[in-house]
This record gives structure tokens, C-alpha cells and sequence, in this order.
């Protein structure tokens, strides 16, 4: 079981560029959800998904898209980066309400 | 809404002495409330969990932690630190009824010395 796998573990972006985060897990869990952490403000929830086709916003969701299209994978799209999205993010997943939540090994953004 | 406080940015405590991390929750509906640990450069380890039932829960590396439902509180403790229990410390929320996220607080960064 490879658990929750990120990619990349990190990148530099210049303001305007866009790219795509990738989380997948094997667990055949239904819960996923992307974080950001920043110093003293622990992880802030950005969006979240209770199953394929299911998708809702969390706390910091502006310049942020996601989709999921299988039960696997829960990709994180930046539209146009901005030096406020330079962060660690994190994918989470987990199988029902009750249980917790396995985390990915982080992806560290940096916008210049 | 539901929200997790972390008073103590900081814990400092010496090794071999009990240590508490503190955290208060509030959300709608019961609480299921979760523990974790990030080592630096790392993701985030579960420690321990309360779903329902006894107040007192175990969890991994010797750490237990206390629901106490009429202070919306979920502190985590150790009988004896050790140097090696350095590391930053997130409680985290999520309710029956409300939304299947995990809501987190801000952390608690402890401090084991010699």
C-alpha cells in the first residue's frame, strides 16, 4: 500500500503560471481533502470531496480548483499563481467520518 | 461552524516530566476529535482518536489524551517526555452531523529538553 502519494514535493512557480498538484491514494477511501500549511496558522482546509463527482469548498478556496473524477485521485489546480499561494499543501484522505485521516508527504510551493 | 483552539503556541518541558498539550473544540453535533504529530520536513502522523466511550484514550508512543465534553476539551498528555517527543502537535475536529473535513487548530510546537 503506497497510502497517499503527492507529487511533485516541490516546485517554483512565477506569478500567472498555473499548475496541477496531484494526490492519489489506494485506500479506496471516499474522503479526500487539500490543506495548506502556514507558520502559525496551522492547516487551513481549501477543498474537500465526499466522493467522485463530489466536490465543496473549505475555508481559503479563492485561486484554487479541483475535481475528481475517480475514487483515486484528487488534483489541486492553481489558475494563476499569486506569492500569497507559497505554502506547504497537503492531501488528506480517509473512509468515514469516524476514522482518521492519512496525509501525503506535502508539496512546498514557492511563488516568486 | 466548527473550530479547534490551540492556546499554547509553545510547550517547553524537561525530559522525564509529564507534559500537556491543550486543546478546546467546538462544533455542532458530537465530536470526533483526532491528534496528530508532524516531525519536521514531514506529513502529519496520527497519534490517537476519540470517537465515543471512554473518556480517556491511548494512543502511539506512550501518549493519551482526555475528552471532557462540558469543557469542549481534548488535552493530550504523557506520563514522562522524552527529548524524541519534539515535534509540532495538531488537534483536529469533525462532527457527526456537520461537514466530513477535518478542522484543525493552529498547533502547538513542544520543546523536550535534556
Amino acid at each position: 500500500n503506497a497510502g497517499v502519494t503527492q507529487t511533485p514535493k516541490f516546485q517554483v512557480l512565477k506569478t500567472g503560471q498555473s499548475m496541477t498538484l496531484q494526490c492519489a491514494q489506494d485506500m479506496n477511501h471516499e474522503y479526500m481533502s487539500w490543506y495548506r500549511q502556514d507558520p502559525g496558522m496551522g492547516l487551513r482546509l481549501i477543498h474537500y470531496s465526499v466522493g467522485a463527482g463530489i466536490t465543496d469548498q473549505g475555508e481559503v478556496p479563492n485561486g484554487y480548483n479541483v475535481s475528481r473524477s475517480t475514487t483515486e485521485d484528487f488534483p489541486l489546480r492553481l489558475l494563476s499563481a499569486a506569492p500569497s499561494q507559497t505554502s506547504v499543501y497537503f492531501c488528506a484522505s480517509s473512509y468515514r467520518r469516524d476514522r482518521e485521516g492519512f496525509f501525503g508527504q506535502g508539496t512546498r510551493l514557492t511563488v516568486v | 461552524a466548527q473550530s479547534v483552539a490551540q492556546p499554547e503556541d509553545q510547550v517547553n518541558v524537561a525530559e522525564g516530566n509529564p507534559l500537556t498539550v491543550k486543546c478546546t473544540y467546538s462544533v455542532s453535533g458530537n465530536p470526533y476529535l483526532f491528534w496528530y504529530v508532524q516531525y519536521p520536513n514531514r506529513g502529519l502522523q496520527f497519534l490517537l482518536k476519540y470517537i465515543t466511550g471512554d473518556n480517556l484514550v491511548k494512543g502511539s508512543y506512550g501518549f493519551e489524551a482526555e475528552f471532557n465534553k462540558s469543557q469542549t476539551s481534548f488535552h493530550l498528555k504523557k506520563p514522562s517526555a522524552l527529548v524524541s517527543d519534539s515535534a509540532l502537535y495538531f488537534c483536529a475536529v469533525r462532527s457527526d452531523t456537520g461537514r466530513r473535513a477535518l478542522t484543525f487548530g493552529s498547533g502547538t510546537r513542544l520543546q523536550v529538553q535534556p
